[in-house]
């Protein structure tokens, strides 16, 4: 069981449903991200917060809202999605923002859209 | 653009052999070099490199930085069928001065031990 936990492991949605992912992180960490892993790419960051405000939003389309309550939580609200954004959604988080602080990965959300 | 290149991009072995795993960059301003192991799931973290030529250890992994040659290298020996995994390295990029927690990611070496 790692630090970080997301919810749903898997999700199958329509292109017209709204569904969220949920991550929580209990190693008292102020960092928290979305990644994205598609087949054969390399990990893609999305967004990035720090102490629930958004530090980075990396070029997503509007489809992907993320939202932050409190510094463990994390949400990315999903509408409106296409095919091509069937991957595996990773959720990190670090101890602070910084370049010599690692990420701790939860165990992913695999999202298909049909 | 800061880049990240893995290679081997596959690799099958036998439980008892040894394997490097290499990881080259090209990023603006280097500040540190990171290894993480993926079992289908979480990536788990398994070393950061800041300094050249000092060998992080851990069991049978190791690792070691050459900033001068832009690469690391991650060595597993004695593999074992529990090592099969995607070794992924990745980059902090460095936005003027500000870490925003962006990792630039190598595309993975997918490594298969067979008994």
């Amino acid at each position: 069981e790692t630090g970080v936990t997301q919810t749903p492991r898997h999700l199958v949605m329509g292109m017209t449903n709204k569904k969220s992912l949920k991550c929580e992180q209990h190693l008292g960490h102020n960092a928290m991200y979305w990644y994205k892993q598609s087949a054969k790419k390399p990990l893609e960051l999305m967004f990035v917060y720090s102490l629930e405000e958004r530090v980075e939003n990396n070029s997503v389309p509007s489809r992907f809202s993320p939202e932050c309550p409190n510094s463990s939580h994390l949400f990315l609200h999903l509408h409106t999605l296409q095919p091509e954004d069937s991957a595996l959604y990773l959720c990190a988080s670090s101890q602070f923002l910084g370049y010599n602080s690692p990420l701790h990965f939860g165990n992913g959300t695999r999202l298909t859209v049909t | 653009e800061d880049k990240v290149v893995q290679s081997p991009l596959s690799l099958v072995v036998h439980e008892g052999d040894t394997v490097t795993l290499n990881c080259s960059y090209e990023v603006t301003n280097f500040r540190s070099l990171l290894w993480y192991k993926q079992e289908k799931k979480a990536p788990t973290f398994l070393f950061m490199l800041t300094s050249s030529g000092i060998e992080k250890k851990s069991g049978r992994l190791s690792s070691i930085l050459d900033k001068k040659e832009l690469f690391s290298i991650l060595n597993i020996t004695a593999t074992q069928t529990g090592d099969s995994a995607v070794y992924l390295c990745a980059t902090p990029v460095d936005a003027g001065g500000t870490s925003y927690g962006k990792l630039t990611f190598g595309q993975g070496t997918i490594l298969t031990v067979h008994p």
